[in-house]
């Protein structure tokens, strides 16, 4: 089954201890992409990667790292958490996009992770 | 800069009516998407359909279309016989350059 997966799905953690959330794609997907969705802000774009060992900033990297040493892999790192990025995160996946189409393309979303910084 | 405002908060449809959420956007780049995505209560993102900007003809998939006007940068998602499953958050997104930027949200509630 295609699919993008994370891992831990929910997480409680305290300020300042590094954590890794990881993301999984079988698909094959060249870009991969990390979002934070927050109350009335809809979702905001952290960091992105358009292939392995190419990654580049969204909108929102501060306090963020990721690398992307493997195809299928993309994992998010937060190496001293603060409360405010308590956040519901997404990770999602696409193709490089053929012809005219722009991208990024249609993405596949992980189920997303519930993050708590206490 | 790449901007997408959706200014409706909440949308209230009866079942088996037609629904226009709105979206407008912002952006200097020539080659562009437009996206829309669904997320249930659940939380899952569910996409829904892609416009590109060099698209002449507008973009269906089924229920949802997206009436895209070029000159008004406006995307807005049509959605024809609602059900009541399509109760849910609806997200409009800008593409472009790798960068994906979405807007607020609008939460459609479908009454039977």
């Amino acid at each position: 089954e295609a699919q993008v997966t994370q891992n831990p799905r929910y997480l409680i953690t305290v300020t300042g201890k590094k954590l890794t959330v990881t993301c999984s794609q079988n698909m094959n997907h060249e870009y991969m992409s990390w979002y934070r969705q927050d109350p009335g802000l809809g979702l905001r774009q952290i960091y992105y990667s358009m292939n392995v060992e190419v990654t580049d900033k969204g909108d929102v990297p501060e306090g963020y790292k990721v690398s992307r040493k493997e195809k299928r892999n993309f994992p998010l790192i937060l190496e001293s958490p603060s409360p405010n990025q308590t956040s519901l995160y997404f990770c999602a996946s696409s193709l490089y996009p053929s012809g005219d189409q722009v991208p990024p393309y249609e993405q596949y979303f992980g189920p997303g992770t519930r993050l708590t910084v206490t | 800069a790449q901007k997408i405002t959706q200014t409706q908060p909440g949308m209230f449809v009866q079942e088996k009516e037609a629904v226009t959420l709105d979206c407008t956007y912002d952006t200097s780049d020539p080659s562009y998407g437009l996206f829309w995505y669904k997320q249930p209560s659940s939380g899952e993102m569910i996409f829904l359909i892609y416009q590109g900007s060099y698209d002449q003809q507008n973009a269906t998939e089924g229920r949802y279309s997206l009436n895209f006007q070029k000159a008004r940068k406006s995307a807005n998602l049509v959605i024809s016989a609602s059900q009541l499953g399509d109760s849910a958050m609806y997200f409009c997104a800008l593409g472009s350059n790798y960068k994906l930027t979405f807007g607020k949200g609008t939460l459609l509630t479908v009454n039977p």
